[in-house]
């Protein structure tokens, strides 16, 4: 069965603190893994699409990197903008996206 | 604008009486669905669609219906509301489904409390 595991579920982070995000996936034939970011009450936004083991994307604080078994959300020097929760999902074989429950992030000054 | 748009925003009714949830976008994407997300659940997809006319079943369709028959179009109807329905629901739209490059776009979503 196709699965997602997100950690930590809330983080607290002082602005310029670096730190990762962690999405842990079993899936068959993985496809795509996707990070969304969703602030309150809105809808998810995407950031980023893996495709590979080994494959990085960037956008301004954010990196995103891919492994067999997971991947990582970097965030350098967060501010408190960056504040949201940040959503992983997979597709496997089939044509459904299955996600994780988010890590909450909060990034004070 | 590029954009998905649901309506209504936030619906409060009573067990049973039937309501619908409409879902618009404007980007010609082939691909739609619904999900519903509920704390410590993540997003749980509901039904999705191809195409026009094509639907089928998510992980959680119990309770619900769709249609689509128009390609910008995908509504999400609940003939007997119940309480376990009250929920954050979210249409997403995609340029196309079945592939790994199917990137979602998701509308505001629809915040529904049945009583």
């Amino acid at each position: 069965e196709d699965q997602v595991t997100q950690s930590p579920e809330a983080l607290r982070l002082q602005e310029g603190e670096s730190s990762s995000l962690n999405c842990s996936y079993t899936v068959s034939g993985l496809r795509g893994l996707f990070w969304y970011r969703q602030d309150p009450g809105k809808g998810p936004e995407f950031l980023f699409t893996l495709y590979s083991a080994g494959e990085e994307k960037e956008k301004e604080r954010l990196k995103a990197t891919l492994t067999k078994k997971e991947s990582f959300l970097h965030i350098t020097a967060p501010k408190p903008e960056d504040s949201a929760t940040y959503l992983c999902a997979v597709q496997g074989n089939t044509d459904k996206l299955i996600f994780g429950t988010g890590t909450r992030l909060q990034v004070f000054p | 604008e590029a954009q998905v748009t649901q309506n209504p925003r936030y619906l409060i009714t009573v067990t049973g009486k039937k309501l619908t949830v409409t879902c618009s976008q404007n980007m010609n994407h082939e691909y739609m669905s619904w999900y519903r997300q509920d704390p410590g659940l993540g997003l749980r997809q509901i039904y999705y669609s191809m195409n026009v006319e094509v639907t089928d079943k998510g992980d959680v369709p119990e309770g619900y219906k769709v249609s689509r028959k128009e390609k910008r179009n995908f509504p999400l109807i609940l003939e007997s509301p119940s309480p376990n329905q009250t929920s954050l629901y979210f249409c997403a739209s995609s340029p196309r489904g079945g592939f790994g490059k199917n990137i979602q776009y998701f509308g505001a979503g629809t915040r529904l409390s049945v009583l």
